[in-house]
């Protein structure tokens, strides 16, 4: 098993761009999130999602898109890119509700 | 609501000393308690986890945990410090029953000297 992998590794955007962050399972894991983390912050939950078809708002949302449209497919949009998505993003999934998170290897973003 | 405290964002320890990483946490109901361990430029992974039964939980690399409700605590402990544990630590926790979202803490930064 691959476990969650995450494209791309880095990347660079101009402020205003837009952008499609990849995320992949391929454990037939039913729940999904996406989190970012900036330093000395830990990891704040962007969105989440607890089967296909099924997303939700995590706590710091804004400016993020998500959909699910597969159980092994969990993408992020970023829709206008600002300075303030510089960050790494993590992708993480879990078979059951409240069990082990396994992550992505994380996305390193830098918006000017 | 769930919150997570972890004392210190940096914690420095002589290589063979006794590791201490300390976690407090706030929850109404009894709860799911998780630590993980980020080394550089990777992602996230487990080491250890308490969910309900024995209080003393071991996890891998010889980290081991003890949920102590009186104290609403869940200290990540390790007798003796090796080079390679350096990273950062993260303490997480989710209520039973409740939301599947779990709350992180900020991390604590494990420095090791040799």
């Amino acid at each position: 098993n691959a476990g969650v992998t995450q494209t791309p590794k880095f990347q660079v955007l101009k402020t205003g761009q837009s952008m499609t962050l990849q995320c992949a399972q391929d454990m037939n894991h039913e729940y999904m999130s996406w989190y970012r983390q900036d330093p000395g912050m830990g990891l704040r939950l962007i969105h989440y999602s607890v089967g296909a078809g099924i997303t939700d708002q995590g706590e710091v949302p804004n400016g993020y898109n998500v959909s699910r449209s597969t159980t092994e497919d969990f993408p992020l949009r970023l829709l206008s890119a600002a300075p303030s998505q510089t960050s790494v993003y993590f992708c993480a999934s879990s078979y059951t509700r409240g069990d082990t998170q396994y992550f992505g290897p994380g996305t390193r973003l830098t918006v000017l | 609501a769930q919150s997570v405290t972890q004392l210190g964002s940096h914690v420095s320890v002589s290589e063979g000393a006794l590791v201490l990483l300390r976690c407090n946490y706030s929850s109404s109901v009894p709860p799911y308690l998780f630590w993980y361990v980020q080394y550089p430029n990777q992602g996230l992974q487990l080491l250890l986890k308490y969910t309900t039964g024995a209080t003393l939980v071991k996890g891998i690399n010889g980290f081991e945990a003890e949920f102590k409700k009186s104290e609403t605590s869940f200290h990540l402990t390790k007798p003796s410090a090796h080079m390679s544990d350096a990273a950062e630590y993260f303490c997480a926790v989710r209520i039973s029953g409740g939301s599947y979202i779990p709350t992180f803490g900020r991390g604590t930064s494990l420095i090791v000297h040799p």
